[in-house]
């Protein structure tokens, strides 16, 4: 089973920072790597698949970077809306895994 | 527009069986994998099991191998996740998640959930 690893469990910004959230394999998933966020009470939105591909609808301060083990989403300048778990996904192989999320809280 | 909605969540027994079902709608259902994805209360995400467009293939966790088995009927639109020997820790919200493309396991669309409740 392939492990993601996110970094930092919880990270704390004020709106229009940047803020840069971090996901670790375990072993290569080459670039099958996507971010989802969640607010409390609602399911999942898919934000970036394939490291680097917004999904529909996402505004383009969302990115996405990386290969291989290590990969990174960026906000480049927080809206008010953007305070939300963060989880990371790979679909590499089976058993499909999910990181353990980053908490992105107001400060 | 895509629609997945969840049913069948309840409080049952340690040991008891509960079915899970989603309809879908605003999609070609048949031409997508769809999955079940769990959220313990207060945790993170756990992908459970899914299941190929066609229905011939399937994959599940080692945490529910054996106990659960995915399901659906094209006619219908609807997945279908039966559950058995239930336990505690099989205790969380259950989604079902629309894949993004035929054989792309990412999740574009997700229903509301559906608790189940595992306790005596």
């Amino acid at each position: 089973e392939i492990v993601l690893t996110q970094s930092p469990a919880t990270l704390s910004l004020s709106p229009g920072e940047r803020a840069t959230l971090s996901c670790r394999a375990s072993q290569s998933v080459y670039n099958y790597l996507a971010w989802y966020q969640q607010k409390p009470g609602q399911a999942p939105r898919l934000l970036i698949y394939d490291t680097s591909n917004r999904a529909t609808g996402i505004p383009a301060r969302f990115s996405g970077s990386g290969s291989g083990t290590d990969f990174t989403l960026t906000i480049s300048s927080l809206e008010p809306e953007d305070f939300a778990v963060y989880y990371c996904q790979q679909r590499y192989t089976w058993p499909i895994t999910f990181g353990q999320g980053t908490r992105l809280e107001l400060k | 527009e895509v629609q997945l909605v969840e049913s069948g969540g309840n409080l049952v027994q340690p040991g008891e069986s509960l079915r899970l079902s989603c309809a879908a709608s605003g999609f070609t259902f048949s031409s997508y994998a769809m999955s079940w994805v769990r959220q313990a209360p207060g945790k993170g995400l756990e992908w459970v099991s899914d299941i190929s467009g066609s229905g011939e293939s399937t994959h599940y966790a080692d945490s529910v191998k054996g106990r659960f088995t995915i399901s659906r009927d094209n006619s219908k639109n609807t997945l279908y996740l039966q559950m058995s020997s239930l336990r505690a820790e099989d205790t969380a919200v259950y989604y079902c998640a629309k894949t993004r493309s035929p054989t792309m396991y990412n999740f574009d669309s997700w229903g509301q959930g559906t608790l189940v409740t595992v306790s005596s």
